[in-house]
């Protein structure tokens, strides 16, 4: 099936530092969504976009709608231990079923103190 | 109030036994998910249930049977599962309109089978 290319894999950054990751798709998305998962929870919805060019903030998280409508970026400034955790972005294929998200294959951010 | 909650929060299981899952939501949501998600992956799509009629089935095995009694509530029943079958067990809900995307996940059920 569809698949999102999400970067970086992995990050260990400094407390205080900003975090950015993307995700890209081959193909045109009418969502993006991203969600933040701690170990043994569930995914948790951070921001969600519906419209190409839209940037959107909650918080210390800032996160826009490709204009080509197939990418996504996801910024944290000034990071705090808390943020610790694994990020997914997801998005509807404007091809695909009304409830078929696709996932990105996460960016474990790590954040030393 | 975006809460859905799963019960129980861990659970162990021999490959004989039956067992359920359960889920609920009061946001009025009209569809609600069922995922598979191993470590390090993300989730995995099994079941959408749509105004309460199972709508997607991803090709899940029979040893996993899903029930919506009502519009609130979501059920995986369990039976003869592998121990492949270890995994976070993730419920989902969402509106069904322009928005239907925004899934909102529970907490998760961690299942062990021995």
């Amino acid at each position: 099936g569809q698949q999102l290319n999400q970067s970086p894999q992995s990050m260990f950054i400094q407390e205080g530092e900003d975090v950015s990751m993307n995700c890209t798709s081959s193909s045109i998305f009418n969502t993006w969504l991203w969600y933040k998962q701690d170990p043994g929870e569930g995914p948790v919805l951070l921001i969600a976009l519906y419209k190409a060019g839209e940037l959107t903030s909650n918080g210390r998280l800032t996160a826009q709608f490709g204009i080509t409508r197939k990418d996504s970026f996801l910024n944290i400034s000034a990071s705090i231990p808390s943020d610790v955790g694994i990020y997914f972005c997801a998005g509807r294929d404007s091809g695909a079923g009304s409830y078929q998200l696709t996932f990105g294959k996460g960016t474990k951010l790590s954040v030393i103190p | 109030d975006t809460e859905v909650t799963q019960t129980p929060k861990h659970l162990v299981m021999g490959m004989t036994n039956k067992k359920s899952l359960k889920c609920e939501q009061h946001m009025g949501h009209r569809a609600m998910y069922w995922y598979k998600q191993k470590a390090k992956k993300p989730p995995e799509l099994m079941f959408v249930y749509s105004y309460e009629k199972l709508s997607i089935n991803e090709s899940v095995p029979s040893r996993f049977s899903p029930e919506c009694p009502n519009s609130s509530l979501l059920n995986l029943h369990l039976h003869a599962l592998q121990p492949e079958d270890s995994a976070l067990y993730l419920c989902a809900s969402s509106q069904e309109d322009r928005g239907s995307e925004t899934q909102y996940f529970g907490p998760g059920t961690r299942l062990l089978v021995l």
